[in-house]
């Protein structure tokens, strides 16, 4: 079985700049969370998504913005770029509604640079 | 708010035990889960506390205690590809999983 796929897995952009990271979860879950990961830190949240309605948002700027399509993918969308947004951006699925207290399952990563 | 704690590096030898502790202040939590990070990759589940006590999943162990803000991750017969970064992570009641800044484990033959 496929796992977590998420694409690009990497980007460049300049400040300004808007960006569209996507995630498919494993087939049958219908969760997905998003994470930031700065260099040499933990995951920040940043949303988690249950049945295309948002469930849960971390202390994010309103520049982040996140939906979840039918079938459980979701995309994330990052406006007006800053050089902080550089980062490892992490998607994960689960199959319970909560990511507070079930296994995640991680897809690779889309690496972001911000020129 | 909700913080947790851990150290930043941990050394130990091939085939030894080690233990990477993790401390949190929180108001309220589900429970406590450890992820491992392989540099360039993604985290991975390793285990989860939602009660106080001994979790066991083979060579890995698990522990959690509320009454003292505090758990740890057992690693026995450690081996080379154990050298990654590790971290606890707090499931709270609003969808969110808070994460330390991780443990560098350094796995020496």
């Amino acid at each position: 079985d496929a796992g977590v796929t998420q694409s690009p897995t990497h980007l460049i952009k300049t400040r300004g700049q808007q960006v569209t990271l996507r995630c498919s979860p494993i087939s049958g879950h219908k969760s997905v969370s998003w994470y930031q990961q700065v260099l040499g830190q933990g995951p920040q949240f940043i949303f988690q998504y249950y049945e295309k309605e948002e469930r849960g948002r971390g202390n994010f700027p309103d520049r982040f913005s996140a939906r979840q399509f039918p079938n459980y993918s979701s995309e994330l969308n990052v406006n007006a770029l800053l050089l902080g947004d550089s980062a490892l951006y992490l998607c994960a699925s689960s199959e319970l509604a909560s990511s507070s207290y079930n296994e995640q399952f991680f897809g690779p990563g889309t690496r972001l640079t911000v020129l | 708010g909700q913080s947790l704690e851990q150290p930043s590096e941990v050394t130990a030898v091939e085939g030894a035990i080690v233990q990477i502790n993790c401390t949190y202040q929180t108001s309220g939590f589900y429970g406590l889960s450890w992820y491992q990070q392989h540099d360039g990759g993604a985290p991975t589940f390793l285990s989860y506390n939602a009660l106080d006590g001994l979790e066991e999943t083979g060579r890995f162990s698990s522990f959690l205690s509320r009454s003292d803000s505090y758990g740890y991750l057992l690693l026995q017969e450690l081996q080379m590809k154990d050298s990654a970064s590790y971290f606890c992570a707090l499931g709270d009641s609003n969808y969110q999983l808070i994460w330390g800044a991780g443990t560098k484990l350094i796995i020496k033959p």
